[in-house]
């Protein structure tokens, strides 16, 4: 069974672009969450997916959004970025609320 | 706030000793905690889960404790390898689908 898949792994970005980063759930599992990870702050959610719906929000500003399509791959996307946005961008998917999650290996995304 | 501590940010033990972990929180009232590996450039890795209402929970050489009273995980590697060596990080739930990690603990274990 192939795993979480993220594209791109890496990403440049200048402050101001946007980007839309990708991630394909493990064949079957409906939740799909997006999670940032830094070394000051440590891996923090961002949101989560059900069935092509937002379910839960964490606490990012407007400029951070999702969305997830019909077949449970789902993408991200940041505006206008900011330095601040320099970070791991883990994609987990799971069966459903309680079970484990499963980790793609991110998308490692630098702001210059 | 809610916060979750892990007791330190390094432990180093030595090969074959037993490696303990701990994990506390305050301010929630998590329905299962779940406990995750993560080696550098990689995303975490799915050890255990144990739910609000089990004492225990065992896993070839892991073994994880719950104590709600106590608001703590204690997480346990007998045997330690140096293959074991990587950042475990605890992570709790309670409304579904949004987990809260903590900061983790960057184990070593030497040979």
């Amino acid at each position: 069974k192939a795993g979480v898949t993220q594209t791109p792994r890496y990403l440049i970005k200048t402050r101001g672009q946007q980007v839309t980063l990708s991630c394909s759930p493990i064949s079957g599992h409906r939740s799909v969450s997006w999670y940032q990870q830094t070394p000051g702050q440590g891996l923090q959610f961002l949101f989560e997916y059900f069935s092509e719906t937002q379910r839960n929000k964490g606490n990012f500003p407007g400029r951070f959004s999702g969305r997830q399509f019909s077949n449970s791959r789902s993408e991200m996307n940041v505006s206008t970025l900011e330095l601040g946005d320099s970070a791991l961008y883990l994609c987990a998917s799971s069966l459903e609320v309680g079970n484990p999650q499963h980790f793609g290996d991110g998308t490692r995304l630098s702001i210059l | 706030s809610q916060k979750i501590e892990q007791n330190s940010e390094a432990l180093n033990i030595q090969e074959g000793k037993t490696a303990t972990l701990t994990c506390n929180y305050t301010n929630y009232s998590p329905a299962y905690l779940q406990w995750y590996r993560q080696d550098p450039g990689r995303g975490p890795v799915f050890l255990l889960l144990i739910r609000e209402n089990e004492k225990e929970k065992r896993k070839e050489r892991l073994k994880v404790t719950f104590d709600t009273t106590l608001k703590q995980s204690l997480f346990h590697i007998t045997a330690s390898q140096p293959a074991d060596s990587a950042t475990y990080l605890c992570a709790l739930d309670r409304q579904g689908g949004k987990l809260i990690f903590g900061q983790g603990t960057e184990l070593s274990v030497k040979p």
